[in-house]
């Protein structure tokens, strides 16, 4: 198994563009999660979701959407790219294993909007 | 407000010496997950525990969940070069285990 799959790893866009950060698991779990990290701030959810065709706001959604179609897919979409976007996403699985919710991260996309 | 407050948030040591990391909060848990993130890569689950005064030992990490389920420590014993990284810490709250609350992590670094 891959686990979770993330890409692109590095992106760079400039201010205005639109892009879709694509995340893929292959470990069947019903929950999926968009973080953004930031130096010194932590890892921020963005949006999850608990299965497919459910999806609900994090801490930190402005700027981005999600939908979940598939089980195994999971994309975070940017419509108008700012500078305050720039940041380490990571998209996580996770696993309702014995009633505790833990969670399983891919590598993560670098993105730059200058 | 931080929810979870880890501590120290940075800590360089030399090979073979113990440390210890902290896990605080004045909220309750229903379990608590500790995580490793090395540079350029996403967090990686290390453990969870769930039951007050738990403890859990992986090799030479021991974990312990407090007894009222408010906090949790992480000690490493005869640390090495590859327990370098970011140590996360995250809480799952009763009746809303399906986002959890994260710390800001404390970077280690262990020195050859």
């Amino acid at each position: 198994n891959a686990g979770v799959t993330q890409t692109p790893k590095f992106r760079i866009l400039k201010i205005g563009q639109s892009m879709t950060l694509q995340c893929t698991q292959d470990m069947n779990h019903n929950y999926m999660y968009w973080y953004r990290q930031d130096p010194g701030m932590g890892l921020k959810l963005i949006y999850y979701s608990v299965g497919a065709g459910i999806t609900d706001k994090g801490e930190v959604p402005n700027g981005y959407n999600v939908s979940r179609s598939t089980t195994e897919d999971f994309p975070l979409r940017l419509e108008l790219a700012a500078p305050s976007q720039t940041s380490v996403y990571f998209c996580a699985g996770g696993s309702r294993a014995g009633g505790l919710y833990e969670q399983y991260f891919g590598p993560g996309t670098r993105l730059t909007v200058t | 407000t931080q929810l979870l407050e880890q501590s120290p948030q940075f800590l360089s040591i030399q090979e073979g010496e113990n440390l210890t990391v902290y896990c605080n909060s004045s909220s309750v848990f229903s379990s608590l997950q500790w995580y490793r993130q090395e540079p350029g890569e996403g967090p990686v689950l290390l453990v969870t525990v769930v039951t007050g005064g738990e403890v859990k030992k992986l090799k030479r990490l021991t974990f312990q969940f407090g007894d009222a389920r408010k906090d949790s420590s992480l000690h490493i014993t005869a640390a090495q070069p590859g327990d370098t990284g970011l140590y996360l810490c995250a809480g799952a709250r009763a009746g809303n285990n399906r986002k959890l609350i994260w710390g800001l992590g404390t970077s280690l670094a262990v020195n050859p």
